[in-house]
């Protein structure tokens, strides 16, 4: 099965520090995706990204998120000025194209812990 | 908003009975995806249904669709305990190519 990666897969960060999340996605695939859950929480959806511009987001992906493919393989996630709050696993995900009928492909997930 | 909604939220079977999951959703979908999550780890895509199919198997699911009561069922036959996880339905409403996670049902498989 195609595989979705993500690194890193644990980071630990200061309260206040900036971190990017990084994702390669499946190599055909047009749609990305970054979702979230926190410990014990559902899987929340935070942001869906197609042709270089965010297609939809949520109300969790605030001013202090961003995403962008700085060079065409990589799919990043920023935070610029991580909370406590913030600690979760973060998913990244990706979909072949806008057909109807397709599949959503997860990664591992980078668990966060912001101390 | 749309939100999936799973039953029960926890479910402790033996080995090599079967395992029923329900999801309910609120809002016209293309369609449900079911997925497994092992603790601490990524979600692992099990079966899409098309918002016009009523039933979908693979290997041991099964998996039925009635859109006219916006819930699917997930029926995982002769369960292992290497089943043991969490389960979730997604949805993605009409217009849109988000999925919208539910709460999933935590299974136990009893060796």
């Amino acid at each position: 099965e195609p595989e979705v990666t993500q690194t890193p897969s644990h980071q630990v960060t200061q309260m206040g520090q900036e971190v990017i999340l990084r994702c390669v996605p499946i190599s055909n695939h047009l749609y990305f995706y970054w979702y979230r859950q926190i410990l014990g929480q559902k899987v929340e959806f935070l942001v869906s990204f197609y042709n270089n511009e965010i297609s939809e987001k949520s109300e969790i992906f605030d001013d202090q998120f961003s995403v962008e493919r700085p060079d065409g393989s990589n799919f990043t996630l920023k935070i610029r000025s991580t909370k406590l709050e913030d600690s979760a696993m973060y998913f990244c995900a990706t979909r072949e194209g806008q057909a109807s009928g397709n599949t959503i492909y997860f990664g591992e997930g980078s668990w966060l812990t912001v101390v | 908003s749309q939100q999936g909604e799973e039953d029960p939220q926890a479910l402790s079977i033996q080995e090599g009975e079967n395992a029923t999951m329900n999801c309910s959703y609120k809002t016209s979908i293309n369609n449900l995806q079911w997925y497994r999550q092992n603790s601490g780890r990524g979600l692992v895509h099990l079966i899409l249904i098309r918002s016009n199919e009523r039933e979908k198997h693979s290997g041991r699911l099964r998996v039925t669709l009635d859109t006219s009561k916006k819930s699917s069922s997930l029926l995982i036959t002769a369960s292992r305990a290497a089943d043991t996880a969490s389960y979730f339905c997604a949805t993605d409403a009409s217009g849109t190519y988000k999925y919208i996670f539910g709460t999933g049902t935590r299974l136990k498989v009893l060796a």
